[in-house]
């Protein structure tokens, strides 16, 4: 059963526009969320959270939105670059002191210049 | 300063062999995780040590896993008998503390033939 979803395995964005990469999850018990980035051969990369208290974290190109009665959080990237073509993996814990994350299956990104 | 490393980068091996994969964490981290990613998969968490403390081995899927950590250094993750469905990536991470960010190695790709 998979508590974290990401149901859209890849997305294509041209240079310069909005991407919107989107994740859902099944327990109520998550309150923290974290987005991760990986590129071919490399482990991922921590990217951006954000606590059940916040509904909206952002940092520079990256907003990460948080809609908790859908159990929906979403990722944007404006202006999207060819550079954050990559996989992105949104993870999520019970809470921000625990170190067991659940991670989604991925979105592969590209964005055409 | 050095991320996580780890060895080697990718192995084939047959099946019914015994494979051992190292990760050298960041130096001064004291919680070290290990992860497994099949195709089309999430990052499904195998074990997670923190310190001395007894490591949490509730992800680990069968007997045939194992995993060392000599104090907070070098982690070796270890598959007996492997078998076919063990093919994936073996991700190693390690945080400055438990629940922190956790910095991804590279990964192993394994491939049971």
């Amino acid at each position: 059963d998979q508590q974290v979803k990401q149901n859209s395995p890849s997305l294509s964005v041209q240079e310069g526009r909005i991407s919107i990469l989107n994740c859902d999850y099944t327990n109520s018990m998550f309150d923290y969320f974290l987005w991760y980035k990986k590129y071919p051969a490399e482990g991922p990369t921590f990217l951006i959270s954000i606590s059940s208290i916040k509904d909206k974290n952002e940092d520079g190109r990256f907003t990460v939105f948080l809609n908790k009665s859908a159990k929906h959080l979403s990722l944007h990237i404006v202006p999207s670059q060819p550079g954050d073509s990559a996989v992105y993996f949104c993870a999520a814990s019970g809470s921000s002191g625990t170190y067991k994350y659940i991670f989604g299956t991925g979105t592969r990104l590209k964005v055409l210049a | 300063g050095a991320g996580v490393s780890q060895s080697p980068s990718n192995k084939v091996t047959e099946k019914g062999k015994d494979v051992e994969l190292r990760c050298d964490p960041i130096s001064g981290h004291t919680a070290l995780y290990w992860y497994r990613q099949r195709l089309g998969q999430g990052l499904e968490f195998l074990i997670y040590f923190q310190g001395n403390s007894a490591p949490d081995k509730s992800g680990l899927p069968s007997d045939r896993f194992s995993a060392e950590r000599t104090g907070e250094s070098v982690s070796t993750l270890t598959i007996q008998r492997t078998q076919q469905e063990d093919s994936a990536v073996y991700l190693c991470a390690s945080s400055l503390y438990g629940a922190g960010e956790q910095y991804f190695g590279p990964g192993t790709r394994l491939t049971v033939t």
